[in-house]
């Protein structure tokens, strides 16, 4: 089946620095939409980011993302972090399957912990 | 920006009992879904619900769950009989189409059987 390989756990930055963190996936399927959600902690996971087109950069808050399906990659980045930009982040896939049905499959996601 | 919620936040039964979780979804969204996610693990798909109907289901969507969005009220999941491997956190989510709409998430409700 589908998955979303988020290779790491947790990542520790320093304010100012440049954030990447890592989404590889797997799919049967040629086309695929990927998703970066947002989870700040007692929140709702929001949607950060969006792509299915190939080697076109997405932005939205400082955040962008480019999806590779070369290497079947969609690594978010942001060129300076921020203390608020603490919080868990969520890699997701939804395989062009054909069925109408919207199902998201998730990484284990990445926690971003931002200090001074 | 439009917000889904989930009724209740916490819920501690004992196993075997029945429990029902309740999602309001953003008002206009025509799909809906449920979500499970253990301690320390990913976000899983349970189900997909759309115009009264299951659209797809998981391996986790077992027999003792069933779900139902009667007269556009809430969207639940009920759970009967509960088992101890059904304690995580379930998050509920809608959207207006699917494809590449975004799905709106709830807080989540966490599940505690004992």
């Amino acid at each position: 089946g589908d998955s979303v390989t988020q290779k790491e756990g947790l990542v520790t930055l320093t304010e100012g620095l440049p954030v990447m963190l890592n989404c590889t996936y797997q799919t049967i399927y040629s086309n695929a939409f990927l998703f970066w959600y947002v989870h700040y902690l007692n929140e709702s996971p929001r949607l950060l980011l969006k792509s299915s087109t190939d080697n076109k950069r997405t932005e939205h808050q400082g955040f962008h993302a480019t999806l590779h399906k070369s290497s079947s990659s969609f690594h978010l980045q942001k060129s300076s972090a921020q203390l608020s930009d603490s919080a868990l982040y969520y890699c997701a896939l939804r395989a062009n399957t054909g069925a109408n049905t919207g199902k998201l499959t998730f990484g284990h996601g990445t926690i971003l912990r931002v200090h001074p | 920006g439009p917000k889904v919620l989930q009724i209740p936040s916490h819920q501690i039964i004992d196993m075997g009992q029945m429990v029902t979780l309740n999602c309001d979804p953003v008002s206009n969204h025509l799909y809906f879904y449920w979500y499970k996610q253990i301690l320390g693990q990913q976000m899983e798909f349970l189900v997909n619900f759309y115009n009264g109907k299951v659209m797809e289901k998981s391996k986790l969507f077992k027999d003792q769950f069933s779900v139902e969005r009667p007269d556009g009220s809430y969207f639940t999941l009920k759970i009967q009989p509960t088992a101890l491997e059904d304690s995580a956190v379930y998050f509920c989510a809608s959207s207006l189409y699917w494809g590449d709409y975004e799905q709106y998430f709830g807080p989540g409700t966490r599940l505690t059987v004992l």
